[in-house]
């Protein structure tokens, strides 16, 4: 069972809707990360927190914006999404990013329908 | 450049049957990682496996192999008498340092593995 867990599940928003995923791990890890994966692609990397604090942001639209309120936590608040922006949306933990080869840790994943 | 490729897009095969998933990576660095995730239907993102530059041991994990070759900067996952919750899509990752030091994975495009009973 994985030991980052994600909600929701499944969530259908409209363009102009605020919402919000959330993520919890409780591993220790002290670096935690927010993937968007589209269908056939590989995971693209979105923000990365380091010790709490925003280490990387990949140029993500400010309609995405994360949120990392403790170690265990992580958030990703949504306004005013595109229909384009549907996808799945993973969480991963890892030690921090600063020693090389450290594992990253995914969960179920949110799937995202912008309507 | 830095890339990792996965030549198959898609591979099916009858259940008991033997698979090869190729992974063949770039990179200038000495040090380096390597990994390989499972990624099912559900969507999770399945660790299977990490190896460093430094290791060249093949690693057997159940049914699950997987052959590391730097001569051939070849990183190849087998899996001995497949299974159908075998199928799924299998990602080949690098982990590397960008220009800020960050360390972040490189991702192949995965190959889609399907097990037919």
């Amino acid at each position: 069972d994985t030991e980052v867990t994600q909600t929701p599940k499944h969530l259908v928003m409209g363009m102009t809707n605020k919402k919000s995923l959330k993520c919890e791990q409780h591993m220790g890890h002290r670096a935690m990360y927010w993937y968007k994966q589209k269908a056939k692609k590989p995971p693209e990397l979105m923000f990365v927190y380091s010790y709490e604090k925003l280490s990387i942001n990949e140029s993500v639209p400010s309609r995405f914006s994360p949120e990392c309120p403790n170690s265990s936590l992580l958030n990703l608040h949504l306004h005013a999404l595109q229909p384009e922006d549907s996808a799945l949306y993973l969480c991963a933990s890892s030690h921090p990013t600063g020693a090389s080869g450290n594992t990253i840790y995914f969960g179920e994943g949110s799937w995202l329908t912008v309507v | 450049a830095q890339k990792v490729t996965q030549a198959q897009t898609e591979i099916s095969v009858v259940e008991k049957e033997d698979v090869t998933l190729d992974c063949v990576y770039e990179t200038r660095d000495t040090t380096y990682y390597l990994f390989w995730y499972k990624q099912p239907p559900s969507g999770e993102l399945v660790f299977l496996i990490r190896r460093n530059s430094f290791d060249e041991q093949n690693e057997i994990s159940g049914r699950y192999s997987w052959n590391f070759q730097k001569s051939t900067s070849s990183f190849n996952f087998t899996i001995t008498a497949s299974q159908v919750v075998d199928s799924a899509v299998y990602f080949c990752a690098l982990n590397r340092a960008d220009a800020g030091n960050n360390r972040k994975l490189i991702w192949g495009l995965g190959t889609s593995l399907a097990v037919n009973p």
